[in-house]
């Protein structure tokens, strides 16, 4: 099975820009979640998507946006970029199901992105 | 969603087991616990995860004592290639299991 993919890998923008990363989940995995790991504040939540919705997110501004494909596949978006979001962004899919057992989460190699 | 804290760096060298110790105390009855290990410029990925008592798989073994207010990861002969950042995670419930809330880890650095 092929495992997350995410597109581009490395990006290189400057201030004021936007940018839309994408994800591509494992097959049959339905939830999407993504992550921004910086240094200084670590792995951080910004997001899940599950059946194109959104269904839990973290403490990000509004410049941080994401949506969901029926075929599962996911982008996120950062408008006005700002120095400070130059980042690994990383996505994660899990299968999710209805039950109460814990679903592994699979991270995609991330993409780097450089705010300049 | 439960605190965690973990040491922040470990040191070990080739060919011995290695321990690495997470406490939740705020830990809730449905919580599980889960560990994740990173290498530089790569996504987490899972190791292992328990609910009480010892899980081993064929990677690592995760100590949950009754109260479940800690865990402890076992490595068994660690090698080189075992240097990364372990993460513990508690309180991914299935319904929060897409918000992951990763502490800041543990460094393990194994020597020859």
């Amino acid at each position: 099975k092929a495992g997350v993919t995410q597109t581009p890998r490395y990006l290189i923008k400057t201030r004021g820009q936007q940018v839309t990363l994408s994800c591509s989940p494992i097959s049959g995995h339905r939830s999407v979640s993504w992550y921004q790991q910086t240094p200084g504040q670590g792995l951080q939540f910004l997001f899940e998507y599950f059946s194109e919705t959104q269904r839990n997110k973290g403490n990000f501004p509004g410049r941080f946006s994401g949506r969901q494909f029926s075929n599962s596949r996911s982008e996120m978006n950062v408008s006005t970029l700002e120095l400070g979001d130059s980042a690994l962004y990383l996505c994660a899919s899990s299968f999710r199901s209805g039950g109460s057992s814990y679903n592994e989460q699979f991270f995609g190699p991330g993409t780097r992105l450089t705010v300049l | 969603l439960a605190k965690t804290t973990q040491p922040i760096s470990m040191d070990s060298y080739e060919g011995q087991e290695v321990n690495i110790t997470c406490s939740h105390n705020n830990i809730a009855t449905n919580d599980y616990i889960t560990w994740y290990q990173q290498f530089p410029s790569q996504g987490p990925r899972f190791i292992i995860q328990g609910y009480k008592t010892k899980v081993t798989n064929e990677v690592a073994s995760l100590f949950i004592p009754a109260d479940r207010k800690s865990s402890t990861l076992s490595l068994p002969r660690v090698s080189l290639s075992d240097t990364a950042v372990y993460y513990c995670l508690v309180g991914v419930q299935n319904t929060n299991a897409g918000k992951s809330t990763f502490g800041d880890g543990t460094t393990l650095t194994v020597k020859p």
